[in-house]
């Protein structure tokens, strides 16, 4: 089945530094990338969609300026938490899909800022 | 864009079926009904998905009302690795040229499976 990659799984870092995520799809070209965050006890809250080689477009309340998308080919779309703060501390979840497919989740990152 | 909406949590115990059941009185025409489980710390995983016919695979069976309006999940065995928090989402289609496909999580159903 179709396979994506999240790395790190989990990253502990300074107040104030950035933090890059990476998420591959390892066996099909993903035309469309997600980015979603999820708080504890709670459900899956969409940033931002990502589409090859386009800016991103992010969901109403996300910052483009603090989370930065880049999805530079097929397989990878990266997610940059700038000038990280302890709100920021939550769980990071990428997803990917081709054409109309269903859409196949990374097994997320775990960021907590101290 | 389309709403769902399930029980918060539900307990079956090991070896019996689970009917976890989803509405989306507002589901348009185009909509697909998605289901996909989430294990702790973990992404959500595909279980299947729907258009109007019911749906059957490895993992569970899609029942989806006449009208639409409503569907199952039905897993035919509960085994203890299913204790997950399952989402029921209407794929939204982002218009008929945007091909984005996003997907919008309500509150899932928690299920609790008993030994």
């Amino acid at each position: 089945g179709a396979v994506v990659s999240q790395h790190p799984s989990w990253v502990i870092c300074k107040s104030g530094t950035s933090v890059k995520i990476e998420c591959r799809s390892l066996d099909f070209q993903a035309t469309t990338m997600f980015w979603y965050r999820q708080f504890p006890k709670q459900s899956l809250m969409l940033m931002a969609t990502s589409n090859e080689g386009s800016k991103a477009t992010y969901e109403q309340g996300v910052e483009k300026d603090k989370f930065l998308i880049n999805h530079a080919s097929l397989t990878l779309s990266t997610l940059t938490v700038t000038s990280a703060h302890p709100e920021d501390s939550s769980f990071y979840i990428c997803s990917a899909r081709t054409g109309k497919q269903p859409q196949h989740f990374g097994d997320g990152t775990r960021l907590s800022i101290l | 864009d389309a709403k769902t909406t399930q029980p918060n949590s539900m307990e079956s115990n090991e070896e019996e079926p689970v009917h976890l059941p989803c509405n989306h009185s507002t589901i348009s025409g185009t909509d697909y009904i998605h289901w996909y489980r989430q294990l702790p710390s973990q992404g959500p995983e595909y279980v299947i998905h729907g258009l109007t016919s019911n749906v059957n695979n490895r993992m569970a069976s899609l029942a989806i009302a006449e009208d639409r309006k409503s569907s199952t999940l039905i897993l035919h065995r509960a085994t203890l690795r299913d204790a997950a928090v399952y989402y029921c989402i209407l794929r939204d289609g982002g218009g008929p040229t945007s091909g984005t496909y996003k997907y919008i999580f309500g509150t899932g159903t928690r299920l609790k499976v008993l030994a």
